[in-house]
């Protein structure tokens, strides 16, 4: 079946620039999370969704960093006036929420981003 | 911070078993174990998950010791495209906890 999709694979833009990242989630899975990783660097969580509510935002960075979701699917990411830290690789991975038991989160391919 | 400890890389020869290790010693009664692979240039790739009882897929096999202090996930058979970055987690049961990485394992397989 169709896995997460990211949308774009790669993204070149220019240092103060706005960006829009776009996730697909699995068909079902309720639950939608961000993360970025940094070159060199680790994943790091960005923000949890549930639904169109983000109940864990603590991982966004800076107010330049927003997210939505929007008929508990389709989510977006968008950063505004772009850094040259900002780039990296952004990671959206969705899994389905039960009553007990965990969750498994299936990854997307990611979006590069580069800020030049 | 992550909650496991992982050697920070492992060679294995292609076609013979790689085991891999992941110590976990502050793990609670409720947590399970995942583990990942992030290939070069792609997002993480969910391999298996364990809470208790050993665990095998398709993919691999899941060792977690009595006292789940430790684990070790087993690839019966390394291929070259099974190089990559490997990734064990600690995760709460139930609900929708985001997953914390740490800096994994480079596992090679080698020809």
């Amino acid at each position: 079946g169709a896995g997460v999709s990211q949308s774009p694979s790669n993204k070149v833009t220019e240092k103060g620039k706005d960006v829009e990242l776009r996730c697909d989630p699995i068909s079902g899975h309720t639950a939608l999370y961000w993360y970025r990783q940094s070159l060199g660097q680790g994943l790091e969580f960005l923000i949890y969704f549930q639904g169109n509510s983000a109940p864990d935002k603590s991982g966004l960075p800076s107010d330049r960093f927003s997210a939505e979701r929007t008929g508990g699917s389709v989510s977006t990411l968008t950063i505004q006036r772009t850094q040259q830290e900002d780039s990296a690789v952004y990671l959206c991975a969705s899994s389905l929420v039960l009553g007990q038991g965990a969750e498994t989160q299936y990854f997307g391919p990611g979006t590069r981003l580069l800020v030049l | 911070d992550a909650k496991t400890t992982q050697p920070t890389s492992m060679d294995c020869a292609e076609g013979r078993a790689a085991n891999l290790p992941c110590n976990h010693s502050t793990i609670s009664g409720n947590e399970y174990v995942y583990w990942y692979r992030q290939i070069h240039s792609q997002g993480p790739q969910y391999i298996i998950h364990g809470l208790k009882n050993n665990e095998t897929n398709e993919m691999a096999s899941l060792i977690i010791t009595e006292d789940r202090k430790s684990s070790t996930l087993i690839l019966p058979h390394a291929t070259l495209r099974d190089t990559a970055v490997y990734y064990c987690i600690v995760r709460p049961q139930g609900g929708s906890e985001k997953l914390v990485f740490g800096k994994g394992m480079k596992l090679t397989v080698n020809p």
